[in-house]
């Protein structure tokens, strides 16, 4: 069964870090592309990050361009966000979600973690 | 940026009725169109992807249809567990792929 669990959302003071962490279980997680996609509250989905399944390719959204960081430890079956210079826009919950090429979706999600950044 | 319009932003109906839901591409995307269920509290569902082929696991039900710019997702007598928010994703340009922004489906 495809399991993905992310951890290390919080609270978090505007201006601070936050690393965000994705355990994949029960596929061959360095055959797939991996993405990270956010909710803020009571809001619609919107597309952060994209990492191809051997790192070689990254895309960013504008609105995290430069502040984020996606990557991944094939080995560990992981998958990570490093978030840094947190805005109170970036408050959401933060999904991972595992990208089928072929049909070019998001065909698994975790239950997602919850970043709150807030004084 | 490809730009995906919802409507309605909801939509209200009861056990058994046909619901149709419609997405707008601000340019064309051949068949590149997915839809999602998401209900409260809970991470979305893949339904239907390439616009019209069913993820394996979803009711019969559910329906895609449309191509270059405009899509529906048809649900053809709605159940009770299908009062949720949908949202339909483009993925012409892949891999930076957007969504709509949902249709909630509430119960009438």
């Amino acid at each position: 069964e495809v399991q993905l669990v992310e951890s290390g959302g919080g609270l978090v003071q505007p201006g601070g870090s936050l690393r965000l962490s994705c355990a994949a279980s029960g596929f061959t997680f360095s055959s797939y592309s991996m993405n990270w996609v956010r909710q803020a509250p009571g809001k619609g989905l919107e597309w952060v990050s994209y990492i191809s399944s051997s790192s070689s390719t990254i895309y960013y959204a504008d609105s995290v361009k430069g502040r984020f960081t996606i990557s991944r430890d094939n080995a560990k079956n992981s998958l990570y966000l490093q978030m840094n210079s947190l805005r109170d826009e970036d408050t959401a919950v933060y999904y991972c979600a595992r990208v089928e090429s072929a049909a070019r979706t998001f065909d698994y999600w975790g239950q997602g973690t919850l970043v709150t950044v807030s004084s | 940026d490809i730009q995906m319009t919802q409507s309605p932003s909801s939509v209200s109906a009861s056990v058994g009725d046909r619901v149709t839901i419609t997405c707008r591409a601000s340019q064309g995307i051949s068949s590149w169109l997915a839809w999602y269920q998401q209900k409260p509290g809970k991470a979305p569902k893949l339904l239907i992807y390439a616009a019209s082929s069913l993820q394996s696991g979803v009711p019969s039900r559910f329906s895609g249809s449309g191509s270059g710019t405009d899509f529906t997702l048809t649900i053809s007598s709605l159940q009770p567990e299908d009062f949720a928010t949908y949202y339909c994703q483009q993925a012409n340009s892949f891999p930076l792929l957007t969504f709509g922004g949902g249709t909630k489906v509430e119960i009438k």
